[in-house]
């Protein structure tokens, strides 16, 4: 079955500080992986995902994700985190086959909060 | 604003009984997901509709039940409570099923069973 692991459950992280949060997936094929981010009493919102190519994607906010394939990773990092980046991070996973058995479901990880200090 | 709309955002209700959440997915959207979101389980996938017919299920419990109406909006049953229901459940949509994957989340209706 297809499970997502997010190593970090709580980081806690002065302004300015680099982050990395970290995310490791398992499954056999191909897959679409995103990061979401819930902040404070509000729904999950997309930072970025990854379908195909340039392993190293761009998302909102100033964060990046690299997609190591042979390490079947997903981490997610910023280089300098603001007190408005406190927030849980959820990493997911999805295969990425095409037709009527890709139904779109995301599998999520257990969540990271990351709490910055000002 | 995500498009996607839950109702109600708060319930408190005591064991035994029975609850009914709303979700109005976003304008065009034919797919419905609900999730459910508890301290120790995380965000776990509980059941998926594509207009009007059951796509997938993931970890629902017999207890609940949901379906997707012909004007797309859906709602989760969920009955015979108990306290280790209480939990905030997430609806999420996407235009079809499959595709990118990229899921658009309600704000959530936060569940307190007493």
């Amino acid at each position: 079955a297809q499970s997502v692991s997010q190593h970090n459950h709580h980081v806690i992280l002065s302004e300015a500080a680099s982050l990395e949060l970290g995310c490791n997936y398992s499954y056999g094929g191909t897959v679409n992986l995103f990061w979401y981010v819930q902040y404070p009493g509000q729904h999950l919102q997309l930072l970025l995902k990854y379908f195909s190519g340039d392993p190293l994607v761009k998302g909102i906010k100033g964060f990046e994700a690299e997609f190591i394939k042979s390490k079947f990773s997903f981490n997610l990092r910023k280089p300098s985190v603001q007190w408005s980046d406190t927030a849980e991070y959820f990493c997911a996973v999805t295969p990425s086959y095409g037709g009527s058995s890709n139904t779109g479901k995301l599998i999520f990880g257990q969540g990271t909060t990351l709490q910055v200090k000002p | 604003d995500s498009g996607v709309t839950q109702t109600p955002k708060h319930l408190i209700t005591a064991t035994g009984q029975r609850v009914t959440l709303r979700c109005s997915p976003r304008s065009g959207d034919l797919s419905v997901y609900w999730y459910q979101q508890s301290l120790d389980q995380g965000l776990q996938f509980l059941i998926q509709y594509y207009n009007g017919e059951e796509r997938a299920k993931g970890n629902i419990l017999e207890r609940f039940s949901a379906q997707q109406f012909p004007d797309l909006h859906s709602e989760l049953n969920l009955s015979s409570l108990e306290l280790g229901d209480s939990a905030l459940y997430f609806c999420a949509s996407s235009p079809r099923t499959g595709g990118t994957g990229e899921l658009f989340f309600g704000e959530g209706s936060r569940l307190t069973v007493l």
